[in-house]
């Protein structure tokens, strides 16, 4: 079946450490886009990409990476310099670029507990 | 600032009543606004989009409804149903050209038996 996979679904990471998050579509989808989900508060759009080799800041990438090597990849590195890295994060993908209307299909996104 | 408000407090309902979500915003001028529902520890899933030249939109139970005056959509479920329940998010596009869908927090409801 088409979608989007994310993995791990929860991730224990010590303080200090990198962890990247995986997220995989099958959906030949053109954008994608990873959003950060704290309690009591909206999705917030960390990093988005429109098209393989290219991606966007969002309103709170520091801290975080991306690449987009191949159309079905949008990893998400949380680095040492995230100082709030305990969160839910989704990836999601759309169809459309540019000015649109494209619903966003999202992953079952990945729990990340810092200890 | 750009704001999307929606009601922080879960709304506790009947089953069988209709379920009325608010999603207001200021120092927008969105051109579409979509609405989604994400169930505990998933993903959102997509439901209904309006555009803003469209007043009302309506799929099997659910009603959206697009006020630009009032700078206003509300969410309906008729008859609902304890599978209702869940957080129902409202999102944008601020403008035309752009990618950035934003989100607001989020309602939950609840329905009850």
């Amino acid at each position: 079946d088409g979608g989007i996979t994310q993995s791990p679904k929860y991730l224990f990471r010590k303080e200090g450490q990198n962890v990247t998050l995986s997220c995989e579509q099958n959906l030949n989808h053109d954008a994608m886009y990873w959003y950060r989900q704290d309690p009591g508060q909206g999705l917030r759009l960390i990093y988005y990409s429109q098209i393989v080799n290219d991606f966007q800041k969002g309103d709170i990438a520091e801290g975080y990476s991306v690449s987009r090597e191949k159309k079905e990849s949008f990893p998400l590195t949380v680095t040492s310099a995230q100082k709030n890295p305990t969160a839910f994060y989704l990836c999601a993908s759309s169809t459309q670029t540019g000015p649109n209307t494209g619903e966003l299909f999202f992953g079952e996104g990945s729990r990340l507990t810092v200890l | 600032s750009q704001k999307i408000e929606q009601n922080s407090e879960a709304l506790n309902i009947q089953e069988g009543k209709t379920a009325t979500l608010t999603c207001n915003y200021t120092n927008y001028s969105p051109a579409y606004l979509q609405w989604y529902r994400q169930d505990p520890g998933r993903g959102p899933v997509f439901l209904l989009l309006i555009r803003e030249n469209e007043k009302e939109k309506r799929k099997e139970r659910l009603k959206v409804t697009f006020d630009t005056t009032l700078k206003q959509s509300l969410f309906h479920i008729t008859a609902s149903q304890p599978a209702d329940s869940a957080t129902y998010l409202c999102a944008f596009f601020p403008s035309y050209n752009t990618d950035k869908l934003i989100f607001g927090t989020g309602t939950r409801l609840q329905v009850f038996p």
